[in-house]
Order: C-alpha cells, then sequence, then structure tokens
C-alpha cells in the first residue's frame, strides 16, 4: 500500500459543482501539502499545514479551501469547479523532524472540469 | 527564499552524463539544496540533498562550490528511463516556515 494516498485518482465534474479532494498518509508526519500542476508547468503550491491546528496559504489558494482533519488527513475542496481547475493535483507529507526538504507524494488525482 | 534559476530543457543520449546547473546566487547560511525528479503523470521523487562540497548516492551527484551561489546535479550514464522533470529547490531544512515551492523544472529528454 501506497504511504500516501491520493482519493479519487480520476474525477470529471461539471462546473459549479463543489468536490473534495482527499489524501492520507501512513508515514506519521506532520507536514502535509496540496499542488495543482498544468501541462507543461511545474507544480504550484495551493495550501500547506505544519500540523493539524495550522494552514497556509499558498502560491494560488483563490478558489480552494482545505481542511486537516487529523495528523494524516488532508483534504482540498473546491467550493465552485470552473473549467480552468483542470489540472493534476498532488498531496505531499514531510517530516519536520528529519527534513523539511524531504517530502513524499501521492500518486495524483487528474481531475477535469467541464 | 532564494529562487532558483535552471535550464528549461536538455537532450542527451543512452549512456551519456548529465549535468543540470541550478543558479542560486540569494541562498542563505542555512539553505539546503534539494533535487527532485519527477516521470510523466507521476508524483515527485527526492533524489538527492546537499549543502556544500559534493554529494553522492545510487542515483546521482550533487556538486556545490565554495560559493554556493550554484549546484550541479549530475546523473552519470543515463537511460531512458532517466528522461524526466528535474527540480531544484532552495530552502532552509531547520527552518518552521520552510515550504516546499518548486520552479518549472528541467525537462531531461534520453534518445536511445
Amino acid at each position: 500500500d501506497a504511504d500516501v494516498t491520493q482519493t479519487p485518482r480520476n474525477r470529471i465534474t461539471k462546473t459549479g459543482k463543489r468536490i473534495m479532494l482527499e489524501c492520507s498518509q501512513t508515514k506519521g508526519h506532520d507536514r502535509m501539502y496540496w499542488y495543482r500542476q498544468d501541462p507543461g508547468l511545474g507544480l504550484r503550491l495551493i495550501y500547506y499545514s505544519f500540523d493539524v491546528k495550522d494552514i497556509n496559504k499558498g502560491e494560488i489558494s483563490d478558489g480552494y479551501s482545505v481542511s486537516r482533519q487529523a495528523q494524516a488527513k488532508f483534504s482540498l475542496s473546491l467550493e465552485s469547479a470552473i473549467p480552468n481547475q483542470t489540472a493534476l493535483y498532488f498531496c505531499a507529507t514531510s517530516d519536520s523532524q528529519v527534513s523539511n526538504t524531504e517530502a513524499f507524494f501521492g500518486q495524483g488525482t487528474r481531475l477535469t472540469v467541464v | 527564499l532564494a529562487k532558483t534559476t535552471q535550464p528549461i530543457s536538455m537532450d542527451s543520449y543512452e549512456g551519456q552524463e548529465v549535468n543540470i546547473t541550478c543558479s542560486h546566487n540569494n541562498i542563505a547560511t542555512n539553505d539546503y539544496i534539494t533535487w527532485y525528479q519527477q516521470f510523466p503523470s507521476q508524483g515527485p521523487r527526492f533524489i538527492i540533498q546537499g549543502y556544500k562540497t559534493k554529494v553522492t548516492n545510487e542515483v546521482a551527484s550533487l556538486f556545490i562550490p565554495a560559493d554556493r551561489k550554484s549546484s550541479t546535479l549530475s546523473l552519470p550514464r543515463v537511460s531512458l528511463s532517466d528522461t524526466a522533470v528535474y527540480y531544484c529547490l532552495v530552502g532552509a531544512a531547520p527552518s518552521n516556515d520552510y515550504k516546499l515551492s518548486f520552479g518549472a523544472g528541467t525537462t531531461v529528454t534520453v534518445r536511445a
């Protein structure tokens, strides 16, 4: 089983719908991140969380919200999906007690908004 | 957060050595240099990290000159499976507010 699991792996949704992407980890890491990747571009940070009570906006948080339900779970929500949110989304974790710069990524969620 | 600059793309052939240089002129004293590899439709994977001089592991070597304003990732004897995007990140490992920020990376294409 993967250490960082994202669900769903693929999703097609309609404009205006609310959608939640989930991420869970079994690594016991305190830090979790959400990124989006568009074709030919690098990863852009949406939100990050340093622990359960700490949530921070990243570079492109508009149109997104997150919830850190537990140390192991970090969910990303699109309140009202729009077509330009079509992208590949990645969740990642890191352990601040070991290294803030070594992160472990999930398999990704491919989201299409039509 | 130190800004990094790396080439957009590089082409190589199987069996050659590939060297990717990353510039980070405003690197801070506490910053580490980290490289990630990303295959198509997969999440990035940590491959190597260093602070100064040279670091080597089973995947790559990382060369950091004394002034630390640049670093070079070296991939020895590449194969087709090394075709990927490589990202250079600079940041402070012990920092409480360090967040992983990726640029566009360098797309390395290995040809037969």
